[in-house]
């Protein structure tokens, strides 16, 4: 079956940078696109952006297009999240989440990495 | 980018039906038929519900259904079960290529 298996949680020191794994399994990864998602506590769901698995190609919030970085390893069947500047409102659970080809919903996720930055 | 607009909570009985509104703008909601919701429970990841708008993925119950009317999508519990209380999330495909969450609606079963 399909599964999205996501890095463990991460404390960092404000000014740090973190990376995010999600490694895919049960599908062909090329095939489709994988975004991100957080989620600060007690907060809303915040899409963060998203990339093509096949080509590579990216797309990011405004919110977070200076500091996010995503990127994937087709070898590895791996999405990776990398935020940079961190500061203490970025402290959330972060997701990664599958996106069929041809179609806009996230149809699987990842079950989530806390990510807490404080000093 | 600004945010979909939900009621923060929803209540009803078991049996009732309820609506969640989600109110965005023409350069989202009301632009595309790509509006989906997800269901979340305390600490749980994230599950779609409905997306396209009125669509079901396969194993989603059919008392939810989805609807749209200009700049405002809606999904509709009907039925309302137990298992149903949790916080429900709209999102929309955008015209800049990306993506906006709702707000939010916690859902309470009486």
């Amino acid at each position: 079956q399909v599964q999205l298996v996501q890095s463990g949680a991460e404390v960092k020191e404000p000014g740090a940078s973190v990376k995010v794994s999600c490694k895919a399994s049960g599908y062909t990864f090329s095939v489709y696109a994988v975004h991100w998602v957080r989620q600060a506590p007690g907060q809303w769901l915040e899409w963060m952006g998203w990339i093509d698995a096949g080509n590579g190609n990216t797309q990011y919030s405004q919110n977070f297009q200076d500091r996010v970085t995503i990127t994937r390893d087709t070898s590895a069947s791996t999405a990776y999240m990398e935020l940079s500047s961190l500061r203490s409102e970025d402290t959330a659970v972060y997701y990664c989440a599958r996106n069929p080809p041809g179609t806009r919903p996230f149809d699987n996720w990842g079950q989530g990495s806390l990510v807490t930055v404080s000093s | 980018q600004s945010v979909l607009t939900q009621p923060a909570s929803v209540s009803g009985s078991p049996g009732q039906s309820i609506t969640i509104s989600c109110t965005g703008t023409s350069s989202d909601v009301g632009g595309y038929n790509y509006v989906s919701w997800y269901q979340q429970h305390p600490g749980k990841a994230p599950k779609l519900m409905i997306y396209d708008v009125s669509y079901r993925p396969s194993g989603v119950s059919d008392r939810f259904s989805g609807s749209k009317s200009g700049n405002t999508a809606s999904l509709t519990i009907s039925g309302l079960q137990a298992e149903d209380e949790a916080d429900y999330y709209c999102n929309s495909y955008t015209s800049y290529n990306t993506y906006v969450f709702g707000t939010g609606t916690k859902v309470t079963v009486l």
